[in-house]
């Protein structure tokens, strides 16, 4: 097990609703990546945080936004969610000054209907 | 140029023989390739990583194969085990802090009594 922790574990919304998926970082680890994982497929990038602010982003449309706090941890906000929105969020975190080896919590499963 | 290539989509291996797991990337920027095990329901736990100054990295039954002029890497699994059942994903990046991970679309591993 990873020290990294996700909240909730799963959720449930209907289409055009928001959300906002939470992450708490390993101990000592500044940085927080988001990775979408649709069902049967491998995780895709959707941004990082690298002290409180945005360094990286995917193909992800501007209603998925983030934040990081001071403490490290991490929201993951997504706004008038679409079906194709289903899909486990995961959070990983490392400290780039060592490696890039990045560490995944357990994820969060979302379902729109 | 981004696309890392993983094949195949699924493999049925016998206790105690050898499970092999193939990558293909195309960025040769890459300079760090992990792999990733994935149980159902759980986020992506790191296995073994390699980084392109060595051909190959052993830890325990778990080996990486790298061959950078064919931009290929491989994961081979010892003594194949019922509890090695999941899916596995490759992965790379540039071996740089901050750097997102480019995943493959992993492989579901079945090992059979």
């Amino acid at each position: 097990e990873t020290g990294v922790t996700q909240s909730p574990t799963h959720l449930i919304k209907t289409r055009g609703q928001q959300v906002t998926l939470r992450c708490s970082s390993q101990s000592g680890h500044n940085t927080v990546s988001w990775y979408q994982q649709a069902l049967g497929q491998g995780p895709q990038f959707i941004f990082q945080y690298y002290r409180e602010e945005e360094n990286g982003r995917g193909n992800f449309p501007p209603r998925f936004s983030g934040l990081q706090f001071p403490n490290y941890s991490s929201e993951l906000n997504v706004n008038a969610l679409e079906l194709d929105d289903s899909a486990l969020y995961l959070c990983a975190s490392s400290r780039p000054l060592d490696s890039n080896e990045q560490f995944f919590g357990p994820g969060t499963r979302l379902t729109v209907l | 140029q981004q696309q890392v290539k993983q094949s195949p989509q699924s493999l049925i291996v016998q206790k105690g023989g050898i499970s092999i797991i193939n990558c293909a990337y195309e960025n040769t920027a890459f300079d760090y390739f992990p792999w990733y095990q994935q149980f159902p329901g759980k986020g992506p736990a790191l296995l073994i990583a390699i980084r392109p100054d060595v051909s190959e990295k052993k830890e325990g039954r778990f080996t990486i194969s790298f061959n950078k002029s064919a931009k290929q890497f491989s994961l081979h699994i010892m003594d194949s085990q019922p509890g090695d059942s999941a899916t596995y994903f490759c992965a790379a990046s540039r071996d740089f802090g901050n750097e997102k991970l480019t995943f493959g679309t992993g492989t579901r591993l079945t090992i059979i009594p």
